[in-house]
């Protein structure tokens, strides 16, 4: 049982054009949600969070949107960079993390 | 300022014995976790600490598998009799409770059963 999902295994995008990530989750008890971006045996680096009470937050380049009733969470970055190449996670939780799969972003130039 | 860290950063042993790995979190963090991480997938959460207190046990936490925060600072996770299923990337992570609920991670340590 996969309480959280991101379906799309690869993302690729342009330098300067928008990168959107998505991320499904199935538990409406999730109190809070995070992106986590990854380098090769490296880990997690905390990008960005969003409260269950709220439906965006914004720091810099990234911008995480929660639609609670479509259960659905997204991470947007603009303008995309070289280095933001990476394996982003979304996480979910109360206490613990429950984190998707993963998608790997490659911005190329 | 120290993040998370975590020792090893690799370890090679054989199946049948035992590994220790250790954690030091983030000083005024008294939150501190402990997930694994497999080839293709996200991390997977073995057990959390609030201070001394171990508050949570995954199932994926096999009796061959023990944590302890003995003085509510550094952690060790060890694992007795490794199988080569035990292959994967230890994660450590630690948060502090109050206000906030971003964890912050270790660089991991690379378990290789042969």
């Amino acid at each position: 049982d996969q309480q959280v999902k991101q379906n799309s295994p690869s993302l690729s995008v342009q330098e300067g054009r928008i990168s959107i990530l998505n991320c499904d989750y199935t538990n409406s008890m999730f109190d809070y949600f995070l992106w986590y971006k990854k380098y090769p045996a490296e880990g997690p680096t905390f990008l960005i969070s969003i409260s269950s009470i709220k439906d965006k937050n914004e720091d810099g380049r990234f911008t995480v949107f929660l639609n609670k009733s479509a259960k659905h969470l997204s991470l947007h970055i603009v303008p995309s960079q070289p280095g933001d190449s990476a394996v982003y996670f979304c996480a979910a939780g109360t206490d613990k993390l429950i984190f998707g799969t993963g998608t790997r972003l490659q911005v190329f130039p | 300022d120290t993040g998370v860290s975590q020792d090893p950063r690799h370890k090679i042993t054989k199946r049948g014995q035992n590994v220790t790995f250790r954690c030091d979190p983030i000083s005024e963090h008294n939150r501190l976790y402990w997930y694994r991480q497999t080839l293709g997938q996200g991390p997977e959460f073995l057990t959390y600490f609030q201070n001394e207190a171990q508050l949570e046990k995954s199932r994926l936490l096999s009796d061959r598998f023990s944590a302890e925060r003995p003085k509510g600072s550094f952690s060790t996770l060890e694992i007795q009799r490794t199988e080569q299923g035990d292959s994967a990337m230890y994660l450590c992570a630690s948060s502090s409770r109050l206000g906030s609920y971003e964890q912050y991670f270790g660089p991991g340590t690379r378990l290789t059963v042969t």
